[in-house]
């Protein structure tokens, strides 16, 4: 399994401010993910950080709203931008074995409340 | 469109009974699926998956059951004990998508003493 760090675990915004949250890994890893959680949801992707290109998004995310930075194999930021009320959410780092859909790990998850 | 589909928002059962927990899904690009159990305040634990080539794979009191002709899967946990109060979220992730999970709403299941 791997260990994953998110920082900060939770965290109080006004909105129209930024937040970056930080996922940090234990070992190296290809490819880590960003989920949201919103409030009694399931969990949604929101994109794909790989190490050295440009994050993939899926449908419904945009980069000006949510970039990602992954600087190497075991690191990867989140930011939400320009925060509203709407964005109350956890948000989840995750990563799977290389090469297999056998299992994925997830981080504990930073609760955002937007005020 | 829900790919993954856990219809049942609840689940109550004594402790030491079975607590069957069900998925459906419809994206028959899914090749594997996993279960999850998560605390309030904390990520999601993986438990089990299982691979589209087989029909049941298990781990100490977790036994996953994949039907997919029917396109459903189920997660038994025998037997039930109170630490097992969680939500359960089954995901489904296909093909060369590593990593890429579709999941479920949850169900929450609470094990009486």
């Amino acid at each position: 399994s791997a260990v994953i760090s998110q920082k900060p675990s939770r965290d109080i915004c006004q909105r129209g401010t930024s937040l970056t949250i930080q996922c940090q890994v234990d070992s190296q890893v290809t490819m880590m993910f960003w989920y949201r959680q919103q409030p009694g949801q399931s969990l949604t992707l929101i994109a794909t950080a790989n190490q050295g290109s440009e994050a993939t998004y899926e449908s419904g995310f945009v980069i000006d709203k949510f970039p990602i930075s992954r600087p190497n194999l075991t690191f990867s930021t989140l930011t939400v931008s320009n925060m509203s009320p709407e964005d109350s959410s956890i948000y989840l780092c995750s990563v799977s074995r290389t090469g297999t859909n056998t299992e994925a790990f997830f981080g504990q998850g930073t609760r955002l409340t937007v005020v | 469109d829900q790919q993954v589909k856990q219809n049942s928002p609840s689940l109550s059962v004594q402790e030491g009974r079975i607590s069957i927990l069900n998925c459906d899904y419809t994206n028959s690009m899914f090749d594997y699926f996993l279960w999850y159990k998560k605390y309030p305040a904390e990520g999601p634990t993986f438990l089990i998956s299982i691979s589209s080539i087989k029909d049941k794979n298990e781990d100490g009191r977790f036994t996953v059951f994949l039907n997919k002709s029917a396109k459903h899967l189920s997660l038994h946990i025998v037997p039930s004990q109170p630490g097992d109060s969680a939500v359960y979220f089954c995901a489904g992730v296909g093909g060369t998508s590593y990593g890429k999970l579709t999941f479920g709403q949850g169900t929450i299941l609470t094990v009486h003493p």
